[in-house]
């Protein structure tokens, strides 16, 4: 068990500009989830997977954002034209189908901390 | 819609003191319950839950009980060390038939455990 894995840790981007993000679950997980962290919140659901099917998605995510997970491995959140409140900690988890239904167990990554100056 | 309100830190404790982060949630159903903490430097991790109303969770020393009659998920700690020095979260999850994983959190309340 490696972990769920993000790249990058840090991104520094200008406003205007596309951003990419990517997610590596641990590998026997067929969810995955992407959250929102901003200072002093807590993290806030953008979208989930079950496999390579995109399943819910939070009225957060505009239509500037788009998250995709092919083949059921790893997954992108894309971020076009930035702005000054994309700036967050991104986070992104797994989990394992039939870990308990719901109440399942949620494994997080340490995030990638995006700054759009 | 579904919401988790948390005591409000930083909280200061010395080492053996006897921890309670309060934590009050408003959801439709029956949702499950969880504590996750941060420690510095690493991502959340799943503390303990709870999926149904008097189920108490636990780990790690740590304790909490779904109240329902007072929608309630108090994290408990009888003896805390510098180690729990964190960032705790309380969350929920809310149950439907369709199955709904998504994840509502507190703001989190930091403890600082000073020896």
């Amino acid at each position: 068990d490696t972990g769920v894995s993000q790249n990058p840790r840090h991104k520094i981007t200008k406003r205007g500009q596309n951003v990419t993000f990517r997610c590596d679950p641990i590998s026997e997980h067929n969810r995955l989830y992407w959250y929102r962290q901003t200072l002093g919140q807590g993290p806030e659901f953008l979208t989930y997977f079950q496999n390579e099917a995109q399943l819910e998605k939070s009225r957060l995510l505009s239509d500037r954002f788009s998250a995709e997970r092919p083949k059921g491995s790893f997954s992108t959140l894309e971020i076009q034209r930035t702005e000054q409140g994309d700036s967050a900690m991104y986070l992104c988890a797994s989990s394992l189908r039939g870990d308990g239904g719901f109440g399942e167990k949620l494994f997080f990554g340490s995030g990638t901390q995006l700054s759009v100056l | 819609g579904d919401s988790v309100t948390q005591m409000e830190g930083p909280v200061t404790l010395s080492e053996e003191a006897f921890l309670t982060i309060n934590c009050t949630y408003t959801a439709t159903g029956y949702p499950s319950l969880f504590w996750y903490v941060q420690y510095p430097g690493e991502g959340l991790q799943l503390l303990l839950k709870a999926t149904k109303a008097d189920d108490k969770g636990s780990n790690k020393g740590f304790e909490a009980t779904y109240r329902k009659e007072t929608t309630s998920f108090h994290l408990e700690k009888g003896s805390v060390q510098v180690s729990d020095s964190a960032v705790y979260f309380c969350a929920l999850s809310p149950y439907s038939g369709a199955g709904s994983y998504q994840l509502t959190f507190g703001k989190g309340t930091k403890l600082s455990v000073i020896p």
